[in-house]
């Protein structure tokens, strides 16, 4: 079946600009997460959904960043204001929580380069 | 959730097993260890996890220690497509996922 799947998987802006990065988790999957990975590093936490409503959005950075979920399946990551320090490849995933295995399924990620 | 300790790199001959270990000596009794691999530009992929007990799948065998302080991540006979970032995560219930900077794993042929 499908997986997780990202658009755009490139973004080139210019800083100061607004961008939206979608998801389309795998269908029936009530949790959905964003992270971002910067060159180097393992992927950085930023958000978690529990069905339409943020549970855990302890790691987005500042309020420039925004996410939103309105009906419980696609989400959009929304930034505002870029930076050149949010250049990053931003991953989602989603999973079947309420049957924690853990298993988290990943998308290919949208990098998001502002120039 | 617990802090990991992974070796930054390791090599390993292609054919051979792969011993990846984890240092988790903050572990509470309710935390799953789970190991997920990146390969390069692609989004991480689970390979597997345990509480206490040692767990096999297809991917991968997991070793944890009795006291549950340490983990090991086998791959049986690794061959270059294993190649990747590999990372030992310690989560209690559920939510989020917090990854470390893992160990790179390159297996040579």
């Amino acid at each position: 079946g499908a997986g997780v799947s990202q658009t755009p998987s490139n973004k080139v802006t210019e800083k100061g600009k607004y961008v939206e990065l979608r998801c389309d988790p795998i269908s029936g999957h009530t949790a959905l997460y964003w992270y971002r990975q910067s060159l180097g590093q393992g992927p950085e936490f930023l958000i978690y959904f529990q069905g339409t409503g943020a549970a855990d959005d302890s790691g987005l950075p500042n309020d420039r960043f925004f996410a939103v979920r309105p009906e419980g399946s696609v989400s959009t990551l929304k930034i505002q204001r870029t930076e050149r320090g949010d250049s990053a490849v931003y991953l989602c995933a989603s999973s079947r929580e309420g049957f924690d295995t853990g298993e988290l399924f990943f998308g290919e990620g949208s990098r998001l380069t502002v120039l | 959730d617990a802090k990991t300790t992974q070796p930054p790199s390791m090599d390993c001959a292609e054919g051979r097993a792969a011993n990846l270990p984890c240092n988790h000596s903050t572990i509470s009794g309710n935390e799953y260890v789970y190991w997920y691999r990146q390969i390069h530009s692609q989004g991480p992929q689970y390979i597997i996890h345990g509480l206490k007990n040692n767990e096999t799948n297809e991917m991968a065998s997991l070793i944890i220690t009795e006291d549950r302080k340490s983990s090991t991540l086998i791959l049986p006979h690794a061959t270059l497509r294993d190649t990747a970032v590999y990372y030992c995560i310690v989560r209690g219930g559920w939510g989020k996922l917090q990854f470390g900077a893992g160990t790179q794993v390159v297996v040579t042929p």
